[in-house]
């Protein structure tokens, strides 16, 4: 089992409210990212991070924000949730080249009334 | 335009059985080609990683192969069980850039019946 943990793991919430998604790892690993993920459709990146005060925008617009301060947090945050941000956020970190693999944290399912 | 297609997009088998997980890809460059399991509610975990020169890779009863000429890959399932029922995602990375950009499919979306 890799060692990613996101929460919270579900968040009902009204729109207009200041979201924070947390994700931890404690691998030590230098890389992660932020996946969007809606059923039955496939994984979008929208942000990764190669390190400490290293962040960038992935494929998928998003009108969320991201940090990393410290190799094992990566905190997303939307600073006004809206409707159409209700989907599943996964988190993932990897560590060496690209031959290897990413590990997934469970994911945190955003609802946004 | 580099895409990543999976088939079938939902398979229901007996538990007991065999089956295979076909995917298509036009990526380019290549790198390599992953396969992650996605239990319902969880997030995906990695089960094979095959890069250009291999094309084979087993993890337990889980048997993928890669053929890079026709850009093909599939997973193979044996002897199913009953938690093998999950979404199968097929994942392309090129050699683009140090973060090697992934491509990911839908998934295939298997259910193992008793």
């Amino acid at each position: 089992e890799a060692d990613i943990y996101q929460t919270p793991r579900y968040l009902v919430i009204g729109t207009g409210k200041k979201i924070t998604l947390e994700c931890s790892q404690t691998m030590g690993h230098d890389k992660m990212y932020w996946y969007q993920q809606d059923p039955g459709m496939e994984l979008h990146l929208i942000h990764y991070s190669y390190g400490v005060n290293s962040t960038e925008k992935g494929d998928l617009s998003s009108e969320s924000t991201v940090s990393r301060i410290r190799t094992e947090h990566f905190p997303l945050t939307l600073e006004s949730a809206r409707p159409s941000h209700t989907s599943q956020y996964l988190c993932a970190s990897s560590d060496g080249d690209s031959n290897q693999p990413q590990h997934f944290g469970d994911g945190t399912r955003l609802s946004i009334l | 335009k580099n895409q990543v297609e999976q088939s079938p997009q939902s398979l229901i088998i007996l538990e007991g059985k065999n089956c295979t997980l076909q995917c298509n890809y036009t990526v380019s460059p290549f790198s390599n080609l992953r396969w992650y399991k996605q239990d319902t509610g969880r997030g995906p975990v990695s089960l094979t990683i095959m890069t250009f020169s291999e094309n084979t890779k087993s993890n337990g009863r889980y048997t993928a192969t890669l053929d890079a000429d026709t850009k093909q890959s599939s997973l193979h399932i044996t002897a199913s069980q009953l938690s093998d029922s999950a979404s199968y995602i097929c994942v392309v990375s090129d050699r683009g850039s140090t973060l090697g950009r992934l491509y990911f499919g839908r998934g295939t979306q298997l259910t193992v019946w008793p």
